[in-house]
This record gives C-alpha cells, sequence and structure tokens, in this order.
C-alpha cells in the first residue's frame, strides 16, 4: 500500500519568518492539495497540482506559495508566518475526483 | 460558490445508540458525496461515498442522498467508542475542476 508523508510534524515559527511545509506521496497519483484546518471552519484549499509543474489557487493561496517539482512531492511556503497563527496543514493527493488520501498533517505554531 | 453546511457541530450519543450527521449544500449540479473521518491527530481518512439518490449502507454505516432537497446523511448504527472522530461531509461538483468542498465537521462522541 501506498503512504503519504508529511513532514515537519510539528513547526514552530517566528512572526515574519517563510516556512516550508513538506508532503511526499507514492501512490502515483496526478492531483495534489494543500489544505488548512482551523478549529471550526473545517478544511480550506490554499493550493492544489493537477501533475508535475502544475499549480492551482485555492479560496485561501494569499500569504502562501507552492511548489510542484516533482509527481510525487508538493511543498507549501508560509511566506510571512503571522503572530499567534496556530493551524493544521494537511496535504492530500487523489486521482481526480476519487477519495482524496490525507497526510497526518503538519501543525503550526506562530509566536 | 457551493456552500457546504454540517450539522450539528458536536454530537453525544451512548455506546450502542444511532448517531445521524446532516450535510446540506448549495449548488444543484454536485455530483459526489462523500463521508471523510478523522480521528485526534491524525489526518481525515474516506469513510463512504455515494454517487446515487437514496440510501448506501456499508456495514454499520448508512448514507443517503437527495439531491432534489440538496442533502445527504450519515447514520452510525450501534456506535462504538471508536467511531468517536470529526466527520466531514464532502461536495464535488465532478466538472474536472478537482475542487471538492468539505463542510465544517460534526465532532461525535461515543459515551461508553
Amino acid at each position: 500500500g501506498g503512504i503519504i508523508t508529511q513532514t515537519p510534524k510539528f513547526l514552530i515559527g517566528q512572526e515574519g519568518q517563510k516556512l516550508t511545509l513538506k508532503c511526499q506521496q507514492n501512490f502515483n497519483h496526478d492531483t495534489m492539495y494543500w489544505y488548512r484546518q482551523d478549529s471550526g471552519k473545517g478544511l480550506r484549499l490554499i493550493y492544489y497540482s493537477i501533475t508535475e509543474n502544475d499549480l492551482q489557487k485555492g479560496d485561501l493561496s494569499e500569504g502562501y506559495d507552492a511548489s510542484r517539482e516533482k509527481k510525487s512531492s508538493f511543498s507549501l511556503t508560509v511566506t510571512s508566518a503571522q503572530k499567534n497563527e496556530m493551524a493544521v496543514f494537511l496535504c492530500a493527493s487523489s486521482i481526480g475526483d476519487s477519495d482524496y488520501t490525507f497526510g497526518s498533517g503538519t501543525r503550526l505554531l506562530v509566536i | 460558490q457551493q456552500k457546504v453546511q454540517q450539522s450539528p457541530e458536536s454530537l453525544i450519543v451512548p455506546e450502542g445508540g444511532m448517531a445521524s450527521l446532516n450535510c446540506t449544500f448549495s449548488d444543484r449540479n454536485s455530483q459526489y458525496f462523500w463521508w471523510y473521518r478523522q480521528h485526534s491527530g491524525e489526518g481525515p481518512k474516506a469513510l463512504m461515498s455515494i454517487f446515487s439518490n437514496g440510501d448506501k449502507k456499508e456495514g454499520r454505516f448508512t448514507a443517503h442522498l437527495n439531491k432534489a432537497s440538496l442533502y445527504v446523511s450519515l447514520h452510525i448504527k450501534d456506535s462504538q467508542p471508536s467511531d468517536s472522530a470529526l466527520y466531514f461531509c464532502a461536495v464535488s461538483m465532478g466538472t474536472g475542476g478537482y475542487k471538492v468542498v468539505f463542510g465544517s465537521g460534526t465532532r461525535l462522541l461515543v459515551s461508553p
């Protein structure tokens, strides 16, 4: 079976810092996604990519950059971390609109 | 823009009881529907999908879809403490836009 791995699991950053989150999958899925999960707000789409080197903005893309240099990996950059920001960032992959497979998340805290 | 709303926000049921989770969506062109379950410290996992109107049963779980009423639900029979989790409804237009919209979740607690 395949696996989707997010690193790091926990990330503590300082206000204004540029922070990068990484995601790797070995399902050979074409499409990969980054979601942000805040308590009480469900999952909000930041970026997605339908193939290598493709990037599509989601509803929450402002303040973030993404990169898909290989089919198996998708990284997300917080361009300037906001003080007191606390959220879980979830990476997922799929074939088209089929079931999404999620990683276990990166928990971000900005101090 | 598609709006997906779940109710209730949280739910407590006794072990062995029935849990009923509700989800409404706004776009009549929605085609595909999923329920995802997220245990604490993990990512969400797809629990079941439903694409046609009516009921779909998988073990203790039954999903119900009524596209005309813009409504999908999940019923968990004989609830177990291991069912305690955050449940998300997810809706797709199926247009190849690769955008599935998730609801804000229902937190289920099954008390022993």
